[in-house]
């Protein structure tokens, strides 16, 4: 079974730092792997997919890299500003069974201090 | 603008009653999903409905049921099976395999 892992599990830095989040995953079998953010009381909201064919995607401030054989992925963020504190979500699209569902990890706490 | 539409925001459910939570979605996606997501973990899935008519179990049905009737709704009722139902409810919407999934704002269910 599919497990997702996340760490740290929460992060504080101050504003203009450079960071990365860090997720790691069992099962290589994957079609994609997907990068939310989650805001207090809010739904998710998509922020980069990975599909297994490819490395990495970027978006504005925003890398996400795959490595499938080893089960890691990471996620960039350049400049970080206040408006980016948030929990920050990764979840992974399995290929192997029937089920098409995503798992998610427990997600990264992300504070940036002004 | 198309997207999500969860409601209630809150909810409040009593001994031994079922409750309803409302999702409804403009995008024209298939694919529907309901989640659970307690303090600090992660999103659990608890239905799927792949298409119309149809919808399977996800990782934690027991205690809960859905329906889709129409391709923009899927309501989930929690039943009074489910013995500890506090949690945040989500629900999302699919088109394709490598396409995100969307998501609404919620439902935070309680018990009185």
């Amino acid at each position: 079974k599919q497990e997702v892992t996340q760490i740290p599990a929460a992060l504080s830095v101050p504003e203009g730092e450079n960071l990365v989040l860090n997720c790691s995953f069992t099962d290589s079998a994957i079609y994609n792997l997907q990068w939310f953010r989650q805001d207090p009381g809010k739904g998710l909201t998509s922020l980069l997919l990975i599909q297994s064919s490819q490395r990495e995607q970027t978006s504005g401030r925003l890398n996400a890299s795959l490595d499938k054989s080893s089960g890691r992925s990471t996620l960039y963020i350049a400049a970080s500003q206040p408006g980016d504190s948030a929990t920050y979500l990764c979840a992974v699209l399995s290929s192997s069974g029937s089920a098409r569902q995503l798992t998610f990890g427990s997600g990264t706490q992300l504070t940036v201090l002004p | 603008d198309g997207g999500i539409t969860q409601s209630p925001k809150y909810l409040f459910r009593k001994e031994g009653q079922n409750v309803t939570l409302s999702c409804e979605q403009n995008l024209n996606h298939d694919a529907m999903y309901w989640y659970r997501q307690d303090p600090g973990q992660g999103l659990r899935l608890i239905y799927y409905s792949q298409i119309v008519n149809d919808f399977q179990k996800g990782d934690i049905a027991e205690g809960y049921s859905v329906s889709r009737e129409k391709k923009e709704s899927f309501p989930l009722t929690v039943t009074s099976a489910q013995k500890n139902p506090t949690a945040f409810y989500l629900c999302a919407s699919g088109q394709g395999i490598n396409q995100p999934q969307h998501f609404g704002d919620g439902t935070r269910l309680s018990i009185l």
